[in-house]
């Protein structure tokens, strides 16, 4: 069956650190990946996605590229900010791009930016 | 700004109790989905919604778990009896044909 595999948390930055969350993918079709990100005592929200092979997903500042070859679609911003401290969650749906489909997520990376 | 509600936020419960979650989706969306998030664990769908019908409910204790969405809008997860192992945050989340649109949650602790 599918499945998401994600670096093993917690993680912690200082401000304006790199950030890099990898994330890899089993599914037997071609699915849509996604990033989702939940803040303390709140639901997940999306925070990018990308539908088909070397498409670019960016929100916030965040980025993150499908790569078929190597099933993979890691999370990375440039400059992080203590408001970005939340847990990440990658996902991906077996669906034809849209998003009717359910939702199979990694386990989750908690990060913490530090001033 | 449209959003998906659920109640209640928190529920406490004793083991062999039953135990009921609501949720009412975003005004439109006619696909519906409950999913359990496990504590450090990433959420695992329960049940799919189309309308007022299931599409998956594969992963759902049938034993013990129960879900309805009458009318095709809102919808109820009901557990009956409660086990140690049902504590987790239960997600419910509506779609458009673009993305998944997540409630709060409800955090079930059963002692």
């Amino acid at each position: 069956g599918d499945s998401v595999t994600q670096m093993e948390g917690p993680v912690t930055l200082s401000e304006e650190a790199f950030l890099t969350i990898n994330c890899t993918y089993t599914a037997t079709g071609y699915p849509s990946l996604f990033w989702y990100v939940q803040y303390p005592g709140e639901g997940l929200q999306l925070l990018l996605k990308a539908t088909k092979a070397d498409d670019k997903g960016s929100n916030k500042g965040f980025e993150a590229t499908y790569r078929k070859e190597t099933t993979s679609f890691h999370l990375e911003k440039g400059s992080v900010q203590v408001s970005d401290s939340a847990v990440y969650f990658c996902a991906l749906s077996d669906g034809s791009g849209g998003s009717n489909y359910k939702l199979t997520f990694g386990k989750g990376t908690l990060l913490t930016v530090n001033p | 700004e449209a959003e998906v509600a659920q109640s209640p936020r928190y529920k406490i419960t004793e083991k062999s109790q039953a135990v009921a979650f609501w949720c009412d989706p975003i005004s439109g969306h006619a696909t519906l989905y409950w999913y359990r998030q496990i504590l450090g664990q990433g959420p695992e769908l329960l049940v799919q919604f189309q309308d007022e019908s299931v599409v998956d409910d594969s992963q759902l204790p049938k034993d013990r778990f129960s879900a309805e969405r009458l009318k095709g809008v809102d919808s109820t997860l009901k557990i009956q009896p409660a086990e140690l192992g049902d504590s987790a945050m239960y997600l419910c989340a509506s779609s458009n044909i673009y993305e998944q649109y997540f409630g709060p949650g409800t955090r079930l602790t059963v002692t």
